[in-house]
């Protein structure tokens, strides 16, 4: 079946430094690719999602690039924030808009 | 504004008792869903409905039920809860079922503890 995987489950840096999660996918069709964050107590909102053309979707800093060669969706961002502290999830579109399959989500903690 | 509302926030039930865990959306979307979060886990999907009356079972559909009369509301039912159901459940909806890369937007999900 279609399954994500976000291989870090906690991430801790320093402000300001450089930051990339993995998101990798498997899938029996083409689908679309999504990063969600959840911020501390808050509802998980969409953060990016894939194109269907080669665009590279960007947010608040963050861009991620969809390689169906190597199934992955990885997020990044240059520098990361205070802000940036929250749980981000990778997830997939199911066929028949049948919901979104998430990853076990990755927490990302930025320290000053 | 758009907007998902999830009712309780928090909840603390007895092993057995019955559960009943609202939501409601302003958007006029055709899709909900409820998931339910877990630490460890990720988000699983319980149950998706694609409308009134028109619902279909998720991945971990197991003692819980849905009910949808109304296309802004939709209801999760657990009947007779049990401890392993201790979660933070979270409605979402999206705007039509044909269209696999629309946005899923979530309420501030309801705490339920089962004692």
């Amino acid at each position: 079946g279609d399954s994500v995987t976000q291989t870090e489950g906690l991430v801790t840096l320093t402000e300001g430094l450089p930051v990339m999660l993995n998101c990798t996918y498997q899938s029996t069709y083409s689908p679309f690719l999504f990063w969600y964050v959840q911020h501390l107590n808050e509802a998980p909102k969409l953060l990016l999602k894939s194109f269907t053309d080669n665009k590279r979707p960007e947010h608040q800093g963050f861009h991620a690039t969809l390689h169906k060669s190597s199934s992955s969706f990885h997020l990044q961002k240059s520098s990361a924030q205070l802000s940036d502290s929250a749980l981000y999830y990778c997830a997939l579109s199911r066929n028949y808009a049948q919901g979104l399959t998430f990853g076990l989500g990755t927490r990302v903690s930025v320290f000053p | 504004d758009m907007k998902v509302t999830q009712m309780p926030r928090y909840l603390i039930k007895r092993m057995g008792e019955n559960v009943l865990l609202e939501c409601g959306q302003d958007m006029s979307h055709e899709t909900m869903y409820w998931y339910r979060q877990d630490p460890g886990l990720g988000l699983q999907l319980i149950y998706i409905s694609y409308d009134v009356d028109s619902n279909s079972e998720g991945d971990i559909p197991k003692g819980y039920r849905v009910s949808r009369k109304k296309r802004e509301h939709f209801s999760l039912i657990l009947d007779s809860a049990k401890t392993n159901q201790t979660s933070v459940y979270f409605c979402a909806s999206s705007l039509s079922w044909g269209y696999s890369a629309e946005t899923l937007y979530f309420g501030s999900g309801t705490r339920l503890t089962v004692l």
